[in-house]
């Protein structure tokens, strides 16, 4: 069974377009977070949410929206793609923000934009 | 958050100890050690954490120096399913997040 999971695990799209990542977990955790590998490996957090409320939003465009419709869930939408929108994308879950440093994460989303 | 510096990058025979190196002289009080590593085109995973006496579990040993400036990840037998990049991270046990530098690059040769 595979705690975290993200669909899509790939996704090429063109500037201007609107698309979404899935991100599960099974694993019962109460939070959920959102980060992005840049093109120089360098991971950096976008979001967190605690059970279904928005905890840590850095500064990202308004362009990404995350969504929690229940705690097992955390997807990602982005408006208006743009070429720097290239990355690889990351969900993790952490039993609560109590254990935050302990994060189960998922194996990504390539996300291209042309 | 504590800065922490580590080497880019270490090789490491198959089979031997490899002993991954952090410097975190800013450390305060409160701050934990946090390993993390990343295999190639998965998820980071955690490995274990500290603060201020040694640690052991089943995958690897955290020494941390008595005056905490320092601390050595140790991967007691490596493998080449170790080959990835390792991350310390110095936070407050209270922290809401994790802040990923650019850790070290651990290749196991055979």
């Amino acid at each position: 069974d595979t705690a975290v999971s993200q669909t899509p695990k790939y996704l090429v799209t063109q500037m201007g377009n609107d698309k979404s990542i899935k991100c599960e977990q099974n694993l019962g955790h109460d939070t959920m977070y959102w980060y992005k590998q840049d093109s120089k490996k360098f991971l950096k957090i976008m979001f967190s949410y605690n059970n279904k409320e928005l905890i840590i939003n850095e500064t990202v465009p308004n362009r990404f929206s995350p969504k929690s419709p229940d705690k097992a869930h955390l997807n990602l939408h982005i408006n208006s793609l743009e070429l720097g929108d290239s990355a690889v994308y990351f969900c993790a879950s952490s039993q609560d923000l109590d254990y935050a440093y302990e994060q189960y994460f998922g194996p990504g989303t390539r996300l291209t934009v042309t | 958050d504590a800065k922490t510096t580590q080497p880019p990058s270490m090789d490491c025979a198959e089979g031997r100890a490899a002993n991954l190196p952090c410097n975190h002289s800013t450390i305060s009080g409160n701050e934990y050690v946090y390993w993390y590593r990343q295999i190639h085109s998965q998820g980071p995973q955690y490995i274990i954490h500290g603060l201020k006496n040694n640690e052991t579990n089943e995958m690897a040993s955290l020494i941390i120096t008595e005056d905490r400036k320092s601390s050595t990840l140790i991967l007691p037998h490596a493998t080449l399913r170790d080959t990835a990049v390792y991350y310390c991270i110095v936070t407050s046990g209270s922290a809401r997040q994790l802040t990923f530098g650019s850790g070290t690059q651990l290749t196991v040769l055979p």
